[in-house]
């Protein structure tokens, strides 16, 4: 079965670091781009950033370019969000998720994790 | 950017009743939209890929449709554990932003 079990989350001050873990099993991870989602307490949810399979390609939404990086070690099957500079809205439940190519030429988030709580407050 | 628009914000019907939701993009997607369920305390799940496509282990009771800038989601005959916010998403361009949901509420 496949399987995503997030870790990292907790309490951090506004400027602070937090590393987000994603350890997956189940299927071939190398195979998948491979995304973090975040949802605000109450709030929408918000498509943060993805990777490619092999690691070669990155994109991420505007509001944490330059502070947030995704990565991925395909040998321990584990993504990563390491978050730098951080802001109070910056608080959410943060889910990784995989994505699955159906073929038409797109991609879509088919499996999620259980999330984790990341707070931002001083 | 894409920006995603839905509509209504929220949606009283009760067990039996169809519902009608409506997702609209701000320029074209093609058929490149998806649509989450999420319940309290859950994670998305995937519901239809490629606006009409099921995702696997959904019934047949949800069903979309739409192409370029408009998209609807049917639910037929609600079941009581269909109650529970519905996001669209574009997978067409970069960012890859959410709509602001539906919540399909219990009346």
């Amino acid at each position: 079965d496949v399987q995503l079990v997030e870790s990292g989350g907790g309490l951090v001050q506004p400027g602070g670091s937090l590393r987000l873990s994603c350890a997956a099993s189940g299927f071939a991870f190398n195979n998948y781009w491979m995304t973090w989602v975040r949802q605000a307490p109450g709030k929408v949810v918000e498509w943060v950033a993805n990777i490619k399979g092999d690691g070669s390609a990155e994109y991420y939404v505007e509001s944490v370019k330059g502070r947030f990086t995704i990565s991925r070690d395909n040998a321990q099957k584990s993504l990563y969000l390491q978050m730098d500079s951080l802001r109070v809205e910056d608080t959410a439940v943060y889910y990784c998720v995989r994505d699955t190519y159906y073929g038409s030429g797109s991609y879509y988030g088919d499996y999620w994790g259980q999330g984790t709580l990341v707070t931002v407050s001083s | 950017e894409i920006v995603l628009t839905q509509s209504p914000a929220t949606l009283s019907l009760s067990p039996g009743d169809r519902a009608t939701l409506s997702c609209r993009a701000s320029q074209s997607v093609r058929s490149s939209l998806a649509w989450y369920q999420q319940k309290p305390g859950q994670a998305p799940r995937l519901l239809i890929y490629d606006a009409s496509n099921r995702a696997a282990g959904i019934p047949a009771r949800f069903s979309g449709s739409g192409s370029g800038t408009d998209f609807t989601l049917t639910i037929n005959s609600l079941e009581p554990e269909d109650f529970a916010v519905y996001y669209c998403h574009q997978r067409y361009s970069w960012p890859l932003p959410f709509g602001p949901g539906t919540k399909v509420e219990i009346k």
